[in-house]
């Protein structure tokens, strides 16, 4: 079983509609961090949190410490944020080496 | 040049070559970190530089894969022999420091693919 687990691995939303996706990690984690990946481009951090909940823009991500679980919504979904989101944890070891989920490849239609 | 820089972007090399990868972290970032993106898999971590401590290379596939970062600033990962799963997107990021709670900037990534 791997560490960190997404779900779904794959969701199709149409425009407009609210998403959210899931990420239950099973080791101690000092943060975790949400990335978004385009097709053919680099990563991006989308939030690094390690407690409660942060919102920027159209995209909000919350924390359960004690559930070990982390979700990352988004609003109003459109096209252009169709990617592959991906979860990642700092283990508590504080080494800073990240460990990752699968990803989730979410396609956003018009 | 206020990005993590990757070279080359795409590198197309013959099974048993070597082949040297090249990362440019953001100025004044003291913590490096490469990964790989094998094609339909998820990113798995390589080895991890902070400062001038002894580097974290846990995550290394094999004794082909060697990296070095010099004078605490550009990384160079080097593997040796190539072999066709070696084949992936290896990606460099860099962070202001040791502390796990800072943000990683990652380059665009060098395609490598051996045929």
């Amino acid at each position: 079983k791997n560490e960190v687990e997404q779900s779904p691995q794959n969701l199709t939303a149409q425009e407009g509609e609210f998403i959210t996706i899931n990420c239950s990690y099973s080791v101690g984690i000092s943060a975790l961090h949400w990335l978004q990946q385009h097709p053919g481009g680099g990563i991006v951090s989308l939030f690094m949190l390690s407690s409660g909940k942060k919102k920027h823009g159209r995209l909000i991500a919350t924390i359960n410490i004690q559930e070990k679980h982390s979700s990352l919504h988004i609003t109003a979904s459109h096209p252009r944020d169709s990617a592959v989101y991906i979860c990642a944890v700092h283990g508590s070891s504080n080494t800073g080496k990240l460990i990752f989920g699968q990803g989730t490849t979410l396609q956003v239609k018009p | 040049g206020a990005g993590v820089s990757q070279s080359p972007s795409n590198k197309v090399t013959e099974k048993g070559k070597d082949v040297e990868l090249r990362c440019d972290p953001i100025s004044g970032h003291t913590a490096l970190y490469w990964y790989r993106q094998s094609l339909g898999q998820g990113l798995e971590f390589l080895i991890y530089f902070q400062g001038n401590s002894a580097p974290d290379k846990s995550g290394l596939p094999s004794d082909r894969f060697s990296a070095e970062r010099t004078g605490g600033s550009v990384s160079t990962l080097t593997i040796q022999r190539t072999q066709q799963e070696d084949s992936a997107v290896y990606l460099c990021a860099s962070s202001p420091g040791f502390i796990s709670n800072q943000p990683q900037h990652f380059g665009d990534g060098t395609r490598l693919s051996i045929l």
